[in-house]
């Protein structure tokens, strides 16, 4: 079945730091991808997205590239900032997968941004 | 504004009590989720409805129930069957299955006391 992984974490990096958090994926078909962001005791936030092979997704400095070739769509950001401490989740959505359009989610990465 | 409405915040329930978590979206989304997240860890599905009377068991249903009568609301019954059900509960919308992401609410903590 379709799965997503992550790297584990905690990250933690110092305020302006480079960031990239891992994430694989398998699937039957031709997913779309996302990232997620969770601030402590909230819900969960779309951070970015792509459908479709090459697209990158951006959105608050944070990018990520759908490399349908090596099946991966890893977080990045050039300079992160305290403000950017939270859990980041991977997931994805296969129309043609078992999962019955699903979103399969990743286990979730924590950040965290010393000052 | 449009959005996801979970309530209450936080809530607590003696041992063997039944309660129900609010879920309402103005989104006029066809499908809904509930999910559950325990500390550290990612979101298990409990229960999604595609269209309003219809719903599908997620990977943890036992001790959950759920209702679809209305397009907007999706209330979660957390059981005594339920024999952990500490935990954060987060609901979500979509504006159909497929290559669409999904909206969440700002959760309910549950605390069994």
């Amino acid at each position: 079945g379709d799965s997503v992984t992550q790297m584990e974490g905690p990250v933690t990096l110092s305020e302006e730091a480079f960031l990239t958090i891992n994430c694989t994926y398998t699937a039957t078909g031709y997913p779309s991808l996302f990232w997620y962001v969770q601030y402590p005791g909230e819900g969960l936030q779309l951070l970015l997205k792509a459908t479709k092979a090459d697209d990158k997704g951006s959105n608050k400095g944070f990018e990520a590239t759908y490399r349908k070739e090596t099946t991966s769509f890893h977080l990045e950001k050039g300079s992160v900032q305290v403000s950017d401490s939270a859990v980041y989740f991977c997931a994805l959505s296969d129309p043609e997968g078992d999962s019955n359009y699903q979103l399969i989610w990743g286990a979730g990465t924590k950040l965290i941004i010393k000052p | 504004d449009g959005g996801i409405t979970q309530s209450p915040k936080y809530l607590f329930r003696k041992e063997g009590q039944n309660v129900t978590l609010s879920c309402e979206q103005n989104l006029n989304h066809d499908a809904m989720y509930w999910y559950r997240q325990d500390p550290g860890q990612g979101l298990r599905l409990i229960y999604y409805s595609q269209i309003v009377n219809d719903f599908q068991k997620g990977d943890i249903a036992e001790g959950y129930s759920v209702s679809r009568e209305k397009k907007e609301s999706f209330p979660l019954t957390v059981t005594s069957a339920q024999k952990n059900p500490t935990a954060f509960y987060l609901c979500a919308s979509s504006i159909r299955k497929g290559r669409t992401e999904a909206f969440f609410g700002q959760g309910t903590r549950l605390t069994v006391v």
